[in-house]
Formats: C-alpha cells, sequence, structure tokens
C-alpha cells in the first residue's frame, strides 16, 4: 500500500514534443506529490509538486494532472527540449501534518528528448 | 539558493569498515532525512529525524545504522560494519515550508 508505481520505465521524445509520464499509487493518506528531476551524478531537485485538493498546476512547460478518484497523477512537459534529458521520479507523502513526511519515489523514467 | 551539502562526494571503503557520511541541512529546516539509491534503481527512504530523535525508519534501517545530530548544523549517517550491498548513493535531504531540498549525495563504495 506503500507502493507508488511509474510508467514508462524509459522514454524518447523528439525536441518540441510532449513527454507524458505516469504514476498510480494506492494510500489515500497521501497528501503531497511532486515530481523530482534527476541528473547523473546529482541528487533528485523537486521539479513541480501538488496537493489533492486541485487536479491540475502548471509551472511554464511542466504540468501535473491529478486523478484522485484513480489514485493517478502524470507530469505532462510541454516543448520538450534536449536540456530535459534527466530522470524523473514522481514521489508521494503524508507530509501535511506528520513530523516524518518521509518521501515513497517511484521507479523512475529516463527521458531522452532527441534533437 | 540554500543548499544541502553533503560530504564526501565519494567513499570507497573496505568491507567491514565503518563510514561516516555527513550532510549539512539547510539552516531553518527542521526535517532531515536519509535516502539511499542503488544503481540504476528508484530513492528509498532510510530514516527521518526531527526534534533530535529518530522519527521514522524503513526496514533497510537496521542495527547498523545510526544518524546523529552532533551539534546544529552537521547531521551524519553512520554505518558500523559495511556489506557490499551498502553500495549506492547517499542523498541527505531537508525539509522546510517549501519542500524537500537534497543534496547532491554520497556515492559509497565496498569493496
Amino acid at each position: 500500500q506503500q507502493q507508488v508505481k511509474q510508467s514508462p520505465q524509459s522514454l524518447i521524445v523528439q525536441k518540441g514534443g510532449i513527454s507524458i509520464i505516469n504514476c498510480a499509487y494506492e494510500n489515500t493518506a497521501f497528501d503531497y506529490f511532486p515530481w523530482y528531476q534527476q541528473f547523473p551524478g546529482k541528487g533528485p531537485a523537486l521539479l513541480i509538486a501538488i496537493r489533492p485538493d486541485v487536479s491540475e498546476k502548471k509551472e511554464g512547460r511542466f504540468t501535473i494532472s491529478f486523478n484522485k478518484s484513480a489514485k493517478q497523477f502524470s507530469l505532462h512537459i510541454m516543448d520538450s527540449q534536449p536540456g530535459d534529458s534527466a530522470t524523473y521520479f514522481c514521489a508521494a507523502s503524508g507530509a501535511r501534518g506528520d513530523q516524518g513526511g518521509k518521501l515513497i519515489f517511484g521507479q523512475g523514467t529516463e527521458l531522452s528528448v532527441k534533437p | 539558493e540554500p543548499e544541502v551539502t553533503q560530504t564526501p562526494s565519494h567513499q570507497v571503503t573496505q568491507m567491514g569498515q565503518e563510514v561516516i557520511l555527513r550532510c549539512v541541512p539547510i539552516s531553518n529546516h527542521l526535517y532531515f532525512y536519509w535516502y539511499r539509491q542503488i544503481l540504476g534503481q528508484k530513492v528509498e527512504f532510510l530514516v527521518s529525524f526531527y526534534n533530535n530523535e529518530i522519527s521514522e525508519k524503513s526496514e533497510i534501517f537496521d542495527d547498523q545504522f545510526s544518524v546523529e545530530r552532533p551539534d546544529g548544523s552537521n547531521f551524519t549517517l553512520k554505518i558500523r560494519s559495511t556489506k557490499l550491498e551498502d553500495s549506492a548513493m547517499y542523498f541527505c535531504a531537508s525539509r522546510g515550508g517549501g519542500g524537500y531540498t537534497f543534496g547532491s549525495g554520497t556515492r559509497l563504495t565496498v569493496v
């Protein structure tokens, strides 16, 4: 019940295209859903995050879509660029009012944007 | 922008040896974490630390592991007797009002 399932494992997109990565969770106590971007040799960097009281959040070219009833959320990268090539992790946490607030990560998606 | 600083960036140790991984979290954050990432796999939670004590730990965080906040700035992870399977990237993170910030990690190689 603590798992977060992420797909696809790898994704190749042409420059200018839309990258879509999907995640599903089981634990309804999760109330914080971030996406992280990780470049080789670096730590995960927060890209965008959403709470379940909204269905969509957009920041620049990055959009999270959230479906509470289906317990799914996805990351859309519009106008994908070669510089977006990285590994993307979704995560979930019961952070609100929780002193622990650990993140449960998905398995990661390796995105490659071809010029 | 405030950063979480981890040292060393790479540590090679012999099996059975003790290692200490060091982290300087963001100064006004109150929650501290260690995560582990085995090469090519997902990031896994190890332990969370709040108010000078462990608030939660995973199954991975057995008796060989310990954490400490020896002063007001450092946060350390100690592995008492390293095993080959402890080879991984270890990430420290701290959490404040703006969410988590991860360090760049320590690559631990056990030989």
